[in-house]
């Protein structure tokens, strides 16, 4: 079946610092995949995403490359900042004329001034 | 464009009820999808409308329904509710139904079961 596993959290950081969200993915055929981000009290909002193999998705300085050989979808961003704390989803959508998203776990972000 | 907004936001209800969320989708989307949210289960899919029509039904009992309607709004029903259905309930709108879509979320409905 699908199904995505993340890494755990939270992750705690300083400002300024790198960030790696590990994603990887169980699926049949070609799935689209995502990057959610919720933040305290709010519903979803799309980061990025990425609908074919070697894709890159970017969004507001993060970064994330679907990789088929390793069905990964991990997601990267250079310098974190405060505001960046929330948490966020790794999901994908099976290949097809569905909307269907899975979800992660979530991993929870924590960026210290 | 105004974003997908669901009513009410807060819901408190108690065990036996029955309860209606109401999901209104971004001018132009036909494509309809429901969430729950746990601190157990994390998002879990529910169920996909598209054009007045399920498309998809996640892994719940028939106590969870839905429907949509000709302008694309939503409705999901739970009828006899229990405790375990406290959640976050989460619509999300797009366009049309394909995998490679963008998903609109609303702010969410809060629903407590006492």
């Amino acid at each position: 079946g699908n199904s995505v596993t993340q890494m755990e959290g939270p992750v705690t950081l300083s400002e300024e610092a790198f960030l790696t969200i590990n994603c990887t993915y169980t699926a049949t055929g070609y799935p689209s995949l995502f990057w959610y981000v919720q933040y305290p009290g709010e519903g979803l909002q799309l980061l990025l995403k990425a609908t074919k193999a070697d894709d890159k998705g970017s969004n507001k300085g993060f970064e994330a490359t679907y990789r088929k050989e390793t069905t990964s979808f991990h997601l990267e961003k250079g310098s974190v900042q405060v505001s960046d704390s929330a948490v966020y989803f790794c999901a994908l959508s099976p290949y097809g004329a569905t909307n269907k998203l899975i979800f992660g776990t979530g991993t929870l972000l924590a960026v210290q001034p | 464009k105004a974003g997908v907004t669901q009513t009410p936001r807060y819901l408190i209800k108690t065990r036996g009820q029955q309860v209606t969320l109401s999901c209104s989708p971004i001018s132009g989307h036909r494509s309809v999808s429901w969430y729950q949210q746990t601190p157990g289960q994390g998002l879990q899919f529910l169920f996909e409308y598209f054009s007045e029509t399920q498309r998809n039904k996640g892994n719940f009992p028939g106590r969870f329904s839905g429907r949509q309607f000709s302008n694309s709004r939503s409705e999901m029903n739970v009828s006899t509710l229990e405790l375990g259905d406290s959640a976050l309930y989460l619509c999300a709108s797009s366009p049309v139904a394909g995998s490679t879509d963008t998903q609109y979320f609303g702010p969410g409905t809060r629903l407590t079961v006492l």
